[in-house]
């Protein structure tokens, strides 16, 4: 079945960087595309960015351009987030979701989230 | 960036009732290609988001039958023909059709009255 197993929570200080894995399982790695959509306590669903596992394209969402870099690992079929200068307002559950693509996008299966804590 | 807007926020429940959730979008989310990438989500207490309904109509393997989704165009519907208690949650509309963004409505917090 169709997993994407998260990497842990983590608590970072302001200023700091974070980088969360999402590894995926019972499917073809290279066919779908990886998403990554964050949600803030309480808050609602919030697209950043999206990658191509087949080539490494990258699309970010224009607030988190510049601070954001996703990639993959097809040998591992691991997919990452890192963001960069992390603030307060970054605290929020980061979750990989994957995808059917073309000129639009679908979003399937999700993982299970990682919570990041950015706090001094 | 297609905005998209659920009504209502909040929606109290009693078991076994139904529940309609409405979402519309800013444009029309039919795509050149004749499809409406149009989806809906459940997010149960402390769970990922769970996908139910894509493509407007079409349930995702699992999902019960009490979940319907209709519409076309700008307006668009979730249905729960008789809730149950593992309804409870935050349902959440996302388009697809016009990216980049995907974009998601603010969420409806379905409850047991």
């Amino acid at each position: 079945q169709v997993q994407l197993v998260q990497s842990g929570a983590e608590m970072k200080k302001p200023g700091a960087s974070v980088k969360v894995s999402c590894k995926s399982s019972g499917y073809s790695f290279i066919i779908y595309g990886v998403s990554w959509v964050r949600q803030a306590p309480g808050q609602g669903l919030e697209w950043m960015g999206w990658i191509n596992p087949y080539n490494g394209n990258t699309i970010y969402a224009q607030k988190f351009q510049g601070r954001v870099t996703l990639t993959t690992d097809s040998s591992t079929s691991t997919a990452y987030m890192e963001l960069r200068s992390l603030r307060s307002d970054d605290t929020a559950v980061y979750y990989c979701a994957r995808g059917r693509y073309s000129d639009w996008l679908e979003i399937d299966h999700w993982g299970q989230g990682t919570l990041v804590t950015v706090s001094s | 960036d297609v905005v998209m807007t659920q009504s209502p926020l909040s929606l109290p429940v009693t078991l076994g009732q139904p529940a309609s959730i409405s979402c519309r979008s800013s444009q029309s989310l039919v795509h050149t290609d004749g499809n409406t990438y149009l989806s809906w989500f459940q997010q149960r207490p402390g769970q990922s988001p769970r996908r139910l309904i894509y493509k407007v109509s079409s349930r995702d393997s699992g999902v019960p039958d009490r979940f319907s989704g209709s519409g076309s165009g700008t307006d668009f519907t979730l249905r729960i023909s008789r809730v149950e208690a593992e309804d409870v949650g935050v349902y959440y509309c996302m388009q697809g059709t016009h990216w980049p963004p995907i974009t998601f409505g603010q969420g409806t917090r379905l409850e047991i009255k």
